[in-house]
This record gives C-alpha cells, sequence and structure tokens, in this order.
C-alpha cells in the first residue's frame, strides 16, 4: 500500500511570493491534514479537509488556504510568504467517513521543506 | 492550548524504562501519541479516547486520566528503536479533528 505522498520534497522562495504544496492521501482515505514543523519545535494543526469540505482549522492569517480534490488529494497554498514560514509542512490522512472519521490514525507524509529567503 | 510535555528529553540504557506525560488545560476527547525520528515522518503509535477506548500498537503502553486530563506513554524494556521525539497530540471537546500537538520528550537509548 502507498503510503501519503507529497511534493514537492524541497522547495526554496522569496518573501512575498507564493507557494502550493501537494499532497495525496493514502488510497481509501478521505480526510487530509496539514500541518506546520518549524525547526526543532513541534507540529501546528495548519487544517482538515474531508470529503472536499474544510472541516476545521488552526490559528492561522488568512494567507495560508487549501482545498480537497474530489480524489481526495488536497493542495496548501501560502500567499505573501513571510520568513517565519519557512519549516516543514507535513500532510497525514486518515479513513473513516460520518462519524468513523473521527479518532483514526492520521499516517504523515515525508513533508516538504519549505526555505524563505 | 498546546499540551504541555515532560520531560522534555530523556536517555535510557537498553532496558530500562520510561514514562513520557502529557497534560492539557482543556477537557479532552482524545489523546494521540506519535515518534519521529530524525529526518522522518511520524509514526502513529496510539489513540486513547475519552471513556477508556484505546486503539494503537500491542507493544506501546498509554493511560489517559479524564479527571486529569493527562496522558502518559509507558516505554517499556527499552530497544534501541525507541530512540526519537514523542509526541502527544489532545484533541478537545467540540474541536474535531484539530489536534493540539505538544513540544515534544526527546529520547535517546543508547546500548
Amino acid at each position: 500500500e502507498a503510503g501519503v505522498t507529497q511534493s514537492p520534497t524541497h522547495l526554496i522562495k522569496t518573501r512575498g511570493q507564493q507557494v502550493t504544496l501537494r499532497c495525496s492521501p493514502i488510497s481509501g482515505h478521505t480526510s487530509v491534514y496539514w500541518y506546520q514543523q518549524a525547526l526543532g519545535l513541534g507540529l501546528q494543526f495548519l487544517l482538515w479537509y474531508d470529503e472536499g469540505e474544510e472541516r476545521n482549522r488552526g490559528n492561522f492569517p488568512p494567507r495560508f488556504s487549501g482545498r480537497q480534490f474530489p480524489n481526495y488529494s488536497s493542495e496548501l497554498n501560502v500567499n505573501a510568504l513571510e520568513l517565519e514560514d519557512s519549516a516543514l509542512y507535513l500532510c497525514a490522512s486518515s479513513s473513516g467517513q460520518g462519524a468513523a472519521q473521527y479518532n483514526q490514525p492520521q499516517h504523515f507524509g515525508d513533508g516538504t521543506r519549505l526555505s524563505i529567503l | 492550548q498546546q499540551p504541555v510535555q515532560s520531560p522534555q528529553a530523556v536517555i535510557l540504557r537498553e532496558g530500562e524504562d520510561a514514562v513520557i506525560n502529557c497534560s492539557s488545560s482543556k477537557a479532552l476527547y482524545s489523546v494521540h501519541w506519535y515518534r519521529q525520528k530524525h529526518g522522518e515522518a511520524p509514526v502513529f503509535l496510539m489513540i486513547l479516547l475519552k471513556g477508556g477506548e484505546q486503539k494503537g500498537h500491542e507493544k506501546i503502553s498509554a493511560s489517559f486520566n479524564e479527571k486529569k486530563q493527562q496522558s502518559s506513554l509507558y516505554l517499556t524494556a527499552s530497544q534501541l528503536s525507541y530512540s526519537g521525539t514523542y509526541f502527544c497530540g489532545t484533541e478537545i471537546l467540540n474541536s474535531w479533528g484539530k489536534l493540539q500537538f505538544g513540544a515534544g520528550t526527546q529520547v535517546v537509548v543508547t546500548p
């Protein structure tokens, strides 16, 4: 079974630019989660998508946005990049629909390392 | 709202035991535990739910004290492969799917 795949693996941008990160969940998983992990720190929850809808959002400014496609893959968009956006962006997926979608193990991809110069 | 993990770091010799704690100031619905090795993705270990249900690996043990909003992960007879950073993620009531992770506990197991 293929795991969660993220692309690209590394990205270098400059302040003010925009970036799009991509995530393909495990086959059969309908939920996708996005996290930001700054160097040496814990994971900060960004977004949760399920069945194409945004279900919950972390304490990040609106320039962080995303979407989920009908095939359950997802994009994370970050506009007007700032230096502090430099981090590892992790995507995770989980299975389940309806009530069963809650409290399922999240399976993480290897992440996209974003560096802002 | 982030849970507090303790200790920040622990060094063990193979075969020794350790306990990692995770505390929240909010009423919790579930606690999730993950381990992340350097340069790798976090790996799921266990979920503990309000009401006592648990999901996870047989070799990992953990507890969830609902009254104190605390969870503990027990590393028993540690092996070299247990080295890594352990994160707890907490899900508070009425905020489904939003895991707030602690800062992590770095575990080093030496021969």
